[in-house]
C-alpha cells in the first residue's frame, strides 16, 4: 500500500551494529505496528503504538526499541543486531478513519540480514 | 489464547477453484480477514468478514465462516496465475482495555497456480 512506506527496503548489516528501520504513513491513522515475518512462523508483533504518547510491547519485543516521532512516523531500532534478527519487517497502520476500525494496512516491508 | 492455523501449501491448475482453509480458537473474534502477499511485497487486505456473518462474496472471492467450528475458508473461482501468492488468515479480538483490536495471523498458505 503506497500510503505506508518503509525505509530502507533492504539492509545488510553486521552483528553488534545499531540499525533503525523507518515507517511513514499518509493514511491519517493513529495506530501503528511493527511485525517481523519469518518462514513457517507467520507474522509476530514486536511493538505497537496507539498514539504519539502510547507505546506497547508486543509478543517479541526483546532486542528491539521503538520511537513514535509523530503521528505519521514510527521507527524500529535494533540496538545491537544479532543474526537471529534476520527477517522481513513490516510496518502496519490502523485507525478509526478505516471503514473497519482497526483494519491493518501494511507497508512493503524491509528485508534485514544480520551477518 | 488466540491461535490461527492454516495449511502451508496448496497447488491448483489454472481455471480451477482454490479453497484455502483456516481454523481459529478465539470464539470472541470480531472480524476475520484474508490478506494476500505477493513475492517481495507487503500484505494486502483481500477481504474480510464480520463474525456474525456466514458468507461474503466479492467477485471471484467467496468467504465462508462456520462460527460453531471456528473455521474460515477463502474460495477463489477461476484461479489465475496472478493469484499465486501467500494468503494469510487473521482474526481480530477486542482486548480488555483501550478499545484495541488484537490481530492474530496464521502462518500463511502458499498458493501455486499451475498454467
Amino acid at each position: 500500500d503506497a500510503d505506508v512506506t518503509q525505509t530502507p527496503r533492504n539492509r545488510i548489516t553486521k552483528t553488534g551494529k545499531r540499525i533503525m528501520l523507518e515507517c511513514s504513513q499518509t493514511k491519517g491513522h493513529d495506530r501503528m505496528y511493527w511485525y517481523r515475518q519469518d518462514p513457517g512462523l507467520g507474522l509476530r508483533l514486536i511493538y505497537y503504538s496507539f498514539d504519539v504518547k502510547d507505546i506497547n510491547k508486543g509478543e517479541i519485543s526483546d532486542g528491539y526499541s521503538v520511537s513514535r516521532q509523530a503521528q505519521a512516523k514510527f521507527s524500529l531500532s535494533l540496538e545491537s543486531a544479532i543474526p537471529n534478527q534476520t527477517a522481513l519487517y513490516f510496518c502496519a497502520t490502523s485507525g478509526v478513519t478505516s471503514v473497519l476500525t482497526d483494519t491493518q494496512y501494511f507497508g512493503p516491508g524491509t528485508r534485514l540480514t544480520v551477518l | 489464547g488466540e491461535d490461527v492455523e492454516q495449511s502451508l501449501f496448496l497447488s491448483v491448475r489454472e481455471g480451477d477453484s482454490s479453497v484455502i482453509n483456516c481454523t481459529y480458537t478465539d470464539s470472541s473474534s470480531t472480524y476475520l480477514y484474508w490478506y494476500k502477499q505477493e513475492p517481495g511485497a507487503g500484505l494486502q487486505l483481500l477481504t474480510y468478514i464480520f463474525s456474525n456473518m456466514d458468507m461474503k462474496q466479492d467477485q471471484r472471492l467467496t468467504v465462508l465462516l462456520n462460527k460453531k467450528d471456528k473455521h474460515l475458508s477463502l474460495r477463489i473461482a477461476d484461479t489465475q496465475t496472478g493469484d499465486s501468492a501467500i494468503y494469510f488468515c487473521a482474526e481480530s479480538t477486542m482486548m480488555n482495555s483501550g478499545g484495541y483490536q488484537k490481530v492474530t495471523f496464521g502462518i500463511g498458505t502458499k498458493l501455486q497456480v499451475i498454467p
